[in-house]
């Protein structure tokens, strides 16, 4: 069974750096891509970006500029830093596991969520 | 970029009835399209996939249709733990990455 746990940071203040990391338990971490998504509070889901355990990455155009994903294959854990967050990066973080699942794209396995809010 | 658009916005039903969601892309995805049920305090969880696949462990009452750039969501008849928010996600090719709708919020009447 495949477990997805995630931590980091609840609090940040404008201009600092955010970081999550996520650890997966179970099953094969190489073989797949595994993602960031945040959501911000009473609002939609936003795909943040993607690592698979070569380091292979893509972000969203728009958070590319200030994005990182990096991967930790011994620990079969990814890491999310998001550098000079204001207020409007404040959302609960989800890491998931995507997986093509018939001839979809689909995230399979999700963490519990970090809410990380930015305020002076 | 293809852009999901979902609604209605909000859907107001009693148990019992039948609820039936839309999502449009702004151009085809064939019919590689998944939807995701979230409730509050909650990750999503997988429910359809390639439009019309229950994942793993969804009952029969969800259904899923359509490809192209029109599919549908139906729950044949609503259970008290079918209220929650529903999205719809497609991932593209170039850019490469994930867009997902602005959600349907299916309440109790």
């Amino acid at each position: 069974q495949v477990q997805v746990q995630q931590w980091g940071a609840g609090l940040l203040k404008p201009s600092e750096t955010l970081s999550l990391t996520c650890a997966v338990y179970g099953g094969s971490f190489s073989g797949f891509y595994w993602s960031w998504v945040r959501q911000p509070p009473g609002k939609g889901l936003e795909w943040i970006g993607e690592i698979n355990h070569g380091g292979s990455t893509n972000y969203n155009p728009s958070l590319k500029s200030r994005v990182t994903i990096s991967v930790d294959t011994s620990k079969n854990q990814f890491s999310l830093s998001l550098k000079s967050v204001t207020a409007a990066d404040t959302a609960v973080y989800y890491c998931a596991r995507e997986d093509l699942v018939g001839a979809t794209n689909a995230f399979d396995y999700w963490g519990q969520g970090t809410l990380v809010t930015v305020s002076s | 970029e293809i852009v999901l658009t979902q609604s209605p916005a909000t859907l107001s039903l009693s148990p019992g009835e039948r609820a039936t969601l839309s999502c449009r892309a702004s151009q085809s995805v064939s019919s590689s399209l998944a939807w995701y049920q979230q409730k509050p305090g909650q990750p999503p969880r997988l429910l359809i996939y390639d439009a019309s696949n229950r994942a793993t462990g969804i009952p029969a009452r969800f259904s899923g249709s359509g490809s192209g750039t029109d599919f549908t969501l139906t729950i044949s008849s609503l259970e008290p733990e079918d209220f929650a928010v529903y999205y719809c996600q497609q991932r593209s090719n170039w850019p490469p990455g994930f867009t997902f709708g602005p959600g349907t919020k299916v309440e109790i009447k």
